[in-house]
């Protein structure tokens, strides 16, 4: 079963704007996750939050986490060509320490 | 280093039909995960593996998925009497603990 539901499941925008992507979940989480996939195959990790922890950077990517709403979001700062791709949030849950739990993830398309 | 790898990386089968599916890990990630993704949805969780042992088998579908990892390193998803709802990517991921997972290429399986 999916628990976090990804929003908007497609965004398009031009090349050198952000782009925000939300993420709302359902039961208390050990922590929360950020992929991006390409093309419907290899998933690579992007950042990682813990549930203790409110916001995080990576590099172009702002992650923030909000336990009280059971929310995240995902901004893309700059955003390039090469960001075309699905991005996905997954949750660990606070009763299992391993097993992540998806969302149907966002498509986004950088227009250039 | 080498990534977690997968083969293959297209496998197409007739309905009934046995498959198997591999999966190397990245070497001394003792952590294992299979996962199935369909088209439009994020993965589904199948299996976890801790070393050779199956730390969590509640996310396959019933029993004709069996997966096994006998020497603690590479892991082979087996699917008996396939059917076309098992066409899916399946996805492996690795792991060093219990954090972040590091996914293969994945294996398109299309049951005809």
């Amino acid at each position: 079963s999916q628990q976090g539901e990804e929003d908007p499941q497609a965004l398009s925008i031009q090349e050198g704007e952000n782009a925000t992507m939300n993420c709302s979940y359902k039961t208390s989480i050990n922590n929360l996750q950020w992929y991006r996939q390409n093309s419907g195959r290899g998933l690579v990790h992007l950042i990682l939050i813990r549930s203790n922890e409110r916001e995080k950077h990576s590099g172009r990517l702002r992650v923030t986490l909000d336990t009280s709403k059971k929310s995240s979001s995902l901004l893309i700062t700059a955003s390039r060509a090469a960001d075309t791709a699905s991005y996905f949030c997954a949750t660990v849950r606070m009763d299992s320490n391993y097993q992540l739990i998806w969302g149907a993830g966002t498509k986004l398309i950088i227009k250039p | 280093g080498a990534g977690v790898s997968q083969t293959p990386s297209n496998k197409v089968t007739e309905k009934g039909k046995y498959v198997e599916l591999r999966c190397d890990p990245i070497s001394g990630h003792t952590a294992l995960y299979w996962y199935r993704q369909s088209l439009g949805q994020g993965p589904e969780f199948l299996i976890y593996f801790q070393g050779t042992g199956a730390a969590d088998d509640s996310g396959l579908p019933n029993d004709r998925f069996f997966a096994v990892r006998p020497e603690g390193s590479v892991s082979t998803l087996k699917i008996q009497r396939t059917e076309r709802g098992d066409s899916a990517v399946y996805l492996c991921a690795s792991s060093p603990s219990t954090d972040t997972q590091y996914f293969g290429p994945g294996t398109r399986l299309t049951v005809l």
